[in-house]
């Protein structure tokens, strides 16, 4: 089993809509949880760290359930450049070293 | 700032061959690692160093040897490239523990032929 699956989709929304996925992690002492964003043949990015109590950062938000071990993102209001491949990444043995989510395919459609 | 600046870009090599994939970070990170992206697999780690001096195996440390003499430097080594290690290779670096997330290099895209 990997440590982090995620749906690689790809979800294909309109401009202006929602669309939402999880990312389920198998290790229940993980202890820290991200959001990566990969545009095509690009780096990773940083989008946001997954807290607890969950959190949002302007049109994106995260939840982290731990008791069913997933974390979720919601995008809302979707724009043209929302289109990218979403990486769930979670600390699974101390916080240096991470394990990473084959990415959800996101394209938004004008 | 730069950030962590990879080279090269773009690499192809024969089967046998040896290369040195260069990574360096101009922000005083403790923490360096390499990874490999694979279609469908994610991002897997190769080697990680916590600090100067200090190197560790991650996942998928075979066929790569890397080194950190300085904390700026963390260079990763094909040792005699085989057409398995066709990837796009990705070096990081983090701060500290706890600290923030990673911050990538923009890739190297090797082909082993």
């Amino acid at each position: 089993r990997k440590e982090v699956e995620q749906d690689p989709g790809p979800f294909n929304v309109p401009e202006g809509a929602t669309v939402a996925f999880n990312c389920t992690y198998s290790n229940s002492a993980s202890q820290s949880f991200f959001w990566y964003r990969q545009d095509c043949r690009k780096e990773p990015k940083l989008l946001m760290s997954v807290y607890s109590s969950g959190n949002e950062d302007g049109r994106f938000t995260a939840q982290l359930n731990r008791a069913s071990q997933y974390i979720s993102l919601l995008i809302r209001d979707s724009k043209l450049s929302d289109s990218a491949t979403y990486l769930c990444v979670v600390n699974i043995y101390d916080d240096y070293k991470l394990s990473f989510g084959a990415g959800t395919t996101v394209t938004v459609r004008a | 700032n730069a950030g962590v600046t990879q080279t090269p870009k773009f690499q192809v090599l024969k089967t046998g061959q040896s290369m040195t994939l260069q990574c360096a970070q101009d922000m005083n990170h403790e923490y360096m690692s390499w990874y490999r992206q694979d279609p469908g697999m994610g991002l897997r780690l190769i080697h990680y160093s916590v600090g100067a001096g200090i190197t560790d195996q991650g996942e998928v440390p075979n066929g790569y040897n890397v080194s950190r003499s300085t904390t700026e430097d963390f260079p990763l080594r094909l040792l005699s490239a085989a057409p398995s290690q066709t990837s796009v290779y990705f070096c990081a670096s983090l701060k500290g523990q706890g600290v923030g997330g990673y911050t990538f290099g923009s890739g190297t895209r090797l082909t082993v032929v």
